[in-house]
């Protein structure tokens, strides 16, 4: 089946360095890849939109200045939080369609990250 | 947009018995309906999905329901195991736009031994 990866799985900063999390698909392209944001014992709240070799699409209230996202490469999208604050802590993970759209999500295994 | 509400929020049953977690949606357009299971720490992954010319779809020891008309849809789980004890969500898909599901709240099943 379709193989999302996402690295690290961890990651602990200090408050006002960046973090860069990385999503690849194993086996196959993806031209889409979204990002989701998960708090403790909540849903998954979709962030982004990463494309490949354009821009990101941000929802509403996501600070794109905060959660830069690049997607280089058919089989890459990353995201960087920004001068990382405590408030920045949480679960984050990455998802792409493997056989287009319509089709289910495939998701990375996420990465928790936390700022002190 | 899609709104989609999912009860219970909690579900805790004993080891063999059936679990059963109930989905709304509100985007009549919305056709393709997914079921992930959350471990703790994991990313969710798809146990089972169905789509609007389907009614029921079963694999192994899981089910899906879908009633079009009313708008709603369910997983049903049945001899339920202790590793069976995870979050699960719901999500429901539109046929056009940005095919981007939207999901449910979550149900946190505690499968007791």
């Amino acid at each position: 089946g379709a193989v999302v990866s996402q690295h690290p799985s961890r990651v602990i900063c200090k408050s006002g360095t960046s973090v860069k999390i990385e999503c690849r698909s194993l086996d196959f392209q993806a031209t889409t890849m979204f990002w989701y944001r998960q708090f403790p014992k909540q849903s998954l709240m979709l962030m982004a939109t990463s494309n490949e070799g354009s821009k990101a699409t941000y929802e509403q209230g996501v600070e794109k200045d905060k959660f830069l996202i690049n997607h280089a490469s058919l089989t890459l999208s990353t995201l960087t939080v920004t001068s990382a604050h405590p408030e920045d802590s949480s679960f984050y993970i990455c998802s792409a369609f493997n056989t287009g759209v319509n089709s289910p999500l495939h998701f990375g295994n996420g990465t928790r990250l936390t700022v002190t | 947009g899609e709104n989609v509400e999912q009860h219970p929020s909690t579900l805790s049953v004993q080891e063999g018995d059936s679990a059963v977690i109930k989905c709304t949606y509100s985007d009549s357009a919305s056709n393709y309906f997914p079921w992930y299971k959350q471990e703790l720490g994991k990313g969710p992954q798809l146990i089972i999905d169905i789509r609007s010319n389907v009614g029921e779809k079963k694999d192994q020891r899981i089910a899906v329901t879908l009633n079009k008309t009313a708008k709603h849809f369910s997983l049903h789980i049945t001899e339920t195991q202790p590793e069976d004890s995870a979050v699960y969500f719901c999500a429901a898909t539109p046929s056009g736009g940005s095919y981007i599901p939207t999901f449910g709240r979550g149900t946190s099943l505690i499968v007791h031994p």
